[in-house]
């Protein structure tokens, strides 16, 4: 069955700290990826997205990812960690296949401690 | 360019009543989705709709409807409210196409008394 797995509900790290929240995914096609953050009581914002071509992802707010196909991961990584970093983040993956649909993670909530 | 326009932000209502929320999408996109988030189940799909047509379900019950208009808006309508129907209800628009990127609204928060 296709699924995301986000194995970490919440993370904590201090302020200038890198970060990397794992994500990973079984699915049974060519897979798109897409990171989404979300601030408390906010919609969710796209930091990120990978379709194809090099799998080191460069986003927002410094954020990277990469694809790693052999481990059916597609971790987010962030060398060091701000305050306001602060919010809940989402793994999700869809496919040409999906019928348009993301398939969504549970997310990861990332602490920052001063 | 506008983002994804949800109304209303925030709104309480008494068990067994029914709700309609809206949700204006980001001009030009004509698939808009709806989510709903709550603590316990993260981010669950309710339905998509694609040139007023409904596209995709997830696995709600059926007190839980939508529709979309000519210009692509969208309204989402819950009958018979229950407790847990308390919950972040997210609109998403994209273009339509498998890979679009998906923008969301900052969500109607309900409140089931």
């Amino acid at each position: 069955a296709q699924s995301v797995t986000q194995p970490d509900i919440h993370i904590t790290v201090s302020e200038g700290a890198s970060l990397e929240l794992r994500c990973n995914y079984s699915y049974g096609a060519t897979p798109y990826l897409f990171w989404y953050v979300q601030s408390p009581g906010q919609g969710l914002q796209l930091l990120l997205k990978y379709f194809s071509g090099d799998t080191l992802v460069q986003g927002i707010k410094g954020f990277e990812a990469e694809f790693k196909r052999s481990q059916s991961s597609f971790n987010l990584r962030k060398p060091s960690v701000h305050w306001s970093d602060a919010a809940e983040y989402f793994c999700a993956v869809g496919s040409l296949d999906s019928n348009y649909q993301l398939i969504w993670g549970a997310g990861t909530k990332l602490i920052i401690k001063p | 360019k506008a983002g994804v326009t949800q109304t209303p932000r925030y709104l309480i209502k008494t068990r067994g009543q029914q709700v309609t929320l809206s949700c204006s999408p980001i001009s030009g996109h004509r698939s808009v989705s709806w989510y709903q988030q709550t603590p316990g189940q993260g981010l669950q799909f309710l339905f998509e709709y694609f040139s007023e047509t409904q596209r995709n379900k997830g696995n709600f019950p059926g007190r839980f409807s939508g529709r979309q208009f000519s210009n692509s808006r969208s309204e989402m309508n819950v009958s018979t409210l229950e407790l847990g129907d308390s919950a972040l209800y997210l609109c998403a628009s994209t273009l339509g196409s498998s890979g679009n990127t998906i923008y969301f609204g900052e969500g109607s928060w309900l409140t089931v008394v």
